[in-house]
């Protein structure tokens, strides 16, 4: 089965660079998640959009921007990068109405150097 | 301020033996749990889930129990496999999800 797409797979960045990362989501799945882990710590929620539309947002620094596209596949946008902003970002997807399961990609590993 | 929290960081059992993974939450509105596996350099893969309206789900290897005066959870893996070494999430869904602190679960041969 399809799974959650997200790219790249590893980055590296220098301070004040900027960053894109994107995810596809399962098909027919219509809401999209970003998650932030940084070392030793559990996933923290940044935002998710349903619809092309910002559903909900969490701990996400004002630097950081997000949007869904019609094909429903997502990007973050990260700029002004910091030294904390090095983590494992993540992106899950599920279909509203459905199950309540959110279903992983296999991140992406921001450095920022 | 932990909402949902895994007190335990490691677990070690041996093969063929039951394994128990625990979790508890404070908020008592919190009515959708789920147990998610990570392998390092990877994403969370849902395993199992539970609705507050139950208190036992079962899938395969994998039951979760949920204690709703207690506010807690566990995850019950019969028998354990070597494959079964990772780290284990619970977490709430209350549209996003507010996940534990995760515990390593090692499966010894």
């Amino acid at each position: 089965a399809a799974g959650v797409i997200q790219s790249p797979r590893h980055l590296i960045k220098e301070k004040r660079e900027t960053a894109t990362l994107k995810c596809y989501p399962i098909p027919r799945h219509d809401t999209v998640y970003w998650y932030q882990q940084g070392p030793g710590q559990d996933p923290q929620f940044l935002i998710s959009f349903y619809e092309k539309m910002q559903s909900d947002k969490g701990s996400i620094p004002d630097r950081f921007s997000a949007q869904q596209f019609s094909d429903y596949h997502s990007e973050l946008n990260m700029s002004s990068l910091e030294l904390g902003d090095s983590a494992l970002y993540f992106c899950a997807s599920s279909h509203k109405g459905g199950a309540r399961e959110q279903y992983f990609g296999p991140g992406t590993r921001l450095t920022v150097t | 301020d932990q909402q949902v929290k895994q007190n335990s960081p490691s677990l070690s059992v041996q093969e063929g033996r039951i394994s128990i993974l625990n979790c508890d939450y404070t908020n008592s509105m919190f009515d959708y749990f789920l147990w998610y596996k990570k392998y390092p350099a990877e994403g969370p893969t849902f395993l199992i889930s539970i609705s507050s309206i139950k208190d036992k789900n079962e899938d395969g290897r994998f039951t979760v129990f949920l204690n709703k005066s207690a506010k807690h959870l566990s995850l019950h893996i019969v028998p354990s496999q070597p494959g079964d070494s990772a780290v284990y999430f619970c977490a709430s869904n209350t549209g996003k999800l507010i996940f534990g602190q995760g515990t390593t679960l090692q499966v010894k041969p």
